[in-house]
């Protein structure tokens, strides 16, 4: 069946600029992550969703990232006037309420 | 609050040697654990899981015991092989205080050389 997809797979943005990544998860899944994954470095938790609750916020490293969900299913991570140290791959997960995390590809960004 | 820590990498092991990954957490409540797996160039996906005390998790020839009283999941396998050069992660989940919210180590690369 379809798994968690991710858009683009791949964006370079110029510094300053603002991006958006897209993040589908699996159909019927309550809860949604966004970590983040620099070269060589292990996840860093940016925000949970978990159905109509509000979202967990707390790893979001500056008020330059956002993110929402709309419907309960589709997110958007916005990463307003970009920098160099936002370079790193973006990882969607979703999860029915079992645990078990499943992840999508991620979404390479290089910020130059 | 909950953490998860993991061995130190790198680790470079040659083809058919036993591998053990530790790993230990920190929980107020009842967890559920878990190893997930990187191979290079794709995303992460789970290896295999535990959801109670004793609980052994086990696949691709992998396995991991849910030890509560050392608050242990080290994972292990008895002969690898060079596709299992890849970046494992443990973690956690504990509903009681965190709903579904996974907290991972900062993971373990590892190489298995020919």
């Amino acid at each position: 069946g379809a798994g968690v997809s991710q858009s683009p797979s791949n964006k370079v943005t110029e510094k300053g600029k603002d991006v958006e990544l897209r993040c589908d998860p699996i159909s019927g899944h309550t809860a949604l992550y966004w970590y983040r994954q620099s070269l060589g470095q292990g996840l860093e938790f940016l925000i949970y969703f978990q159905g109509n609750s509000a979202p967990d916020k707390s790893g979001l490293p500056s008020d330059r990232f956002s993110a929402e969900r709309t419907g309960g299913s589709v997110s958007t991570l916005t990463i307003q006037r970009t920098q160099q140290e936002d370079s790193a791959v973006y990882l969607c997960a979703s999860t029915p309420m079992a645990d078990t995390q499943y992840f999508g590809p991620g979404t390479r960004l290089t910020v130059l | 609050g909950d953490s998860v820590t993991q061995m130190e990498g790198p680790v470079t092991l040659s083809e058919e040697a036993f591998l053990t990954i530790n790993c230990t957490y920190t929980a107020t409540g009842y967890p559920s654990l878990f190893w997930y797996v990187q191979y290079p160039g794709e995303g992460l996906q789970l290896l295999l899981k535990a959801t109670k005390a004793d609980d052994k998790g086990s696949n691709k020839g992998f396995e991991a015991t849910y030890r509560k009283e050392t608050t242990s999941f080290h994972l292990e396998k008895g002969s690898v092989q060079v596709s299992d050069s890849a970046v494992y992660f443990c973690a956690l989940s504990d509903r009681q205080t965190s709903y579904d919210k996974v907290i991972f180590g900062p993971g373990t690369s590892l190489s298995v050389i020919p």
